[in-house]
C-alpha cells in the first residue's frame, strides 16, 4: 500500500538551534511531495512543494526540504527555530489516484 | 486571491442530532472539493471529494454524507451523529489544472456529546 511515514511523532527543540524532521514515502507513490504546518485550532497551511526540478526546495518562513528520490526521503530542515514555530508538520504525497496520501504528524515544540 | 470559509468554527452536538457543515470558496471555479476528518492525536482522513456540482465520491463508508449544489461550496451532514463523528473537519481544495496541490480551510471543531 502506499504510505508516508514520518520517522518523529515528536521533537523538541531549543530556540534558535536547527531542526530536521524526517519523512519517508514508498517508491509506489508519485512523486508530488508535499509539507503542511498546522498551528493549534487551525488549518493546514502549505509550507513547500516539490513537483519536479531542483531536489532543494525552499518554502515559507525559512523552511526547506531536500527531495532525495534513491532513500525515498523528503525532509524538512531549518537552520534556526523560532518558538513560533512551534506547530504541527505534515508531509503528504500525491498518487496516481489523485488523492493526498498524509503522515502522521511530527509536533515540533521549541523551547526558550 | 483565493480563500476558503468553513463553518461554523465550532459545534457541540449531541448524539443523534442531524449535522451541516459548510465550506465555500472564493477566487476560483470548478476546483476540485474535499473533506477530511483528523481526529485527536491522528492524522488526515480523506472522507469525500467532488470534481463537479453533484459530483461526490466517498473514501469510507459510515454515516456521513456530502453534497455539492453549487460550484463553490460543499457541505458535510449526518442524519443521526455518533460519538465517535468528533473530530476537526477539514475542508480543501485545488485548481482543476493543479490538482496535486490542495489548499486547506480553517476547520471545523466538532463534538458529539
Amino acid at each position: 500500500a502506499q504510505s508516508v511515514t514520518q520517522l518523529d511523532s515528536q521533537v523538541p527543540v531549543f530556540e534558535e538551534a536547527p531542526v530536521e524532521l524526517r519523512c519517508n514515502y514508498s517508491s509506489s507513490v508519485s512523486v508530488y511531495l508535499f509539507w503542511y504546518v498546522q498551528y493549534p485550532n487551525q488549518g493546514l497551511q502549505l509550507l513547500l512543494k516539490y513537483l519536479s526540478g531542483s531536489t532543494l526546495v525552499k518554502g515559507i518562513n525559512g523552511f526547506e526540504a531536500e527531495f532525495n528520490k534513491s532513500q525515498t526521503s523528503f525532509h524538512l530542515r531549518k537552520p534556526s527555530v523560532h518558538i513560533s514555530d512551534t506547530a504541527e508538520y505534515f508531509c503528504a504525497a500525491y498518487n496516481q489516484g489523485g488523492k493526498l496520501i498524509f503522515g502522521q504528524g511530527t509536533e515540533l515544540s521549541v523551547k526558550p | 486571491s483565493q480563500t476558503i470559509h468553513q463553518w461554523p468554527a465550532t459545534l457541540v452536538q449531541p448524539v443523534g442530532s442531524p449535522l451541516s457543515l459548510e465550506c465555500t470558496v472564493e477566487g476560483t471555479s470548478n476546483p476540485n472539493l474535499y473533506w477530511y476528518r483528523q481526529a485527536a492525536g491522528r492524522g488526515l482522513q480523506l472522507l469525500f471529494y467532488s470534481v463537479g456540482i453533484g459530483q461526490i465520491s466517498s473514501e469510507v463508508p459510515q454515516n456521513l454524507s456530502a453534497s455539492r449544489p453549487q460550484d463553490r461550496q460543499f457541505i458535510l451532514s449526518s442524519k443521526k451523529l455518533l460519538l465517535s463523528d468528533s473530530g476537526f473537519y477539514l475542508c480543501a481544495w485545488a485548481e482543476l489544472r493543479s490538482q496535486e496541490t490542495q489548499y486547506f480551510g480553517p476547520g471545523t471543531r466538532l463534538l458529539v456529546l
